[in-house]
């Protein structure tokens, strides 16, 4: 069955902290993950994918497959980094893809 | 461009009275669309998936049905509304050829009491 975890409800740095917050998931196939993040009073929206291997706002995440696991990390954290973080994986389930997401992080960045 | 609609934004039902959510999307054409449930602590649960009008999927046996009777409209129901219905109900939708990424609407925070 696909999951995704996200072990830890809150995060709490300081600004110019590195921030790593963690994922991992289960699935049988050949995942696709994302990272979701929603800022306070706005929409959920897509934050990175692991097929871009791009960096979006100082962010970057890698796909491990031995460990199964797509940490979304930042060298040195934002106030404005504070938010909530999903970690979603696509795979295929009844013949169509599906994203699931875990239960997501909220990081808090205090000044 | 391609917008998401969602409304009403908050609802305060009774248990036992029924529910209508509604979700709009413009700019686009045969989306796929979706319904969520975000929760404090469980994250976003996926209710229902819908591939086309009349093509209604779902994740999860519970008290809710959901409906597609136009291309970009989807509309989540209930007959019958319980305590344990109360929460953040988020509608989304992808293209065909990018069903992995969502775009999100702004949600509609339901409290049954």
């Amino acid at each position: 069955a696909q999951r995704v975890t996200q072990p830890e409800k809150l995060l709490s740095v300081f600004k110019g902290a590195p921030v790593e917050l963690k994922c991992n998931y289960s699935y049988s196939g050949s995942p696709e993950l994302f990272w979701y993040v929603q800022y306070s009073r706005q929409r959920l929206q897509l934050l990175l994918r692991h097929i871009s291997r791009e960096s979006i706002k100082g962010f970057t995440a890698d796909l491990n497959k031995g460990e199964t696991s797509f940490h979304l990390k930042k060298p040195f954290a934002q106030e404005e980094d504070s938010a909530m973080y999903y970690c979603a994986l696509s795979g295929l389930s009844g013949g169509y893809n599906k994203l699931i997401f875990g239960a997501g992080t909220r990081l808090a960045v205090h000044p | 461009s391609q917008t998401i609609h969602q409304w009403p934004a908050t609802l305060v039902q009774p248990v036992g009275s029924p529910l209508s959510l509604e979700c709009t999307v413009e700019g686009t054409s045969n989306p796929n669309l979706y319904w969520y449930r975000q929760a404090a602590g469980r994250g976003l649960q996926l209710l229902f998936y819908s591939v086309g009008i009349g093509q209604i999927s779902s994740e999860v046996p519970q008290n809710l049905s959901a409906s597609r009777p136009q291309d970009r409209q989807f509309i989540l129901s209930s007959k019958k509304l319980l305590l344990s219905d109360s929460g953040f109900y988020l509608c989304a939708w992808s293209v065909k050829s990018g069903a992995n990424v969502l775009t999100f609407g702004a949600g509609s925070r339901l409290t049954v009491l």
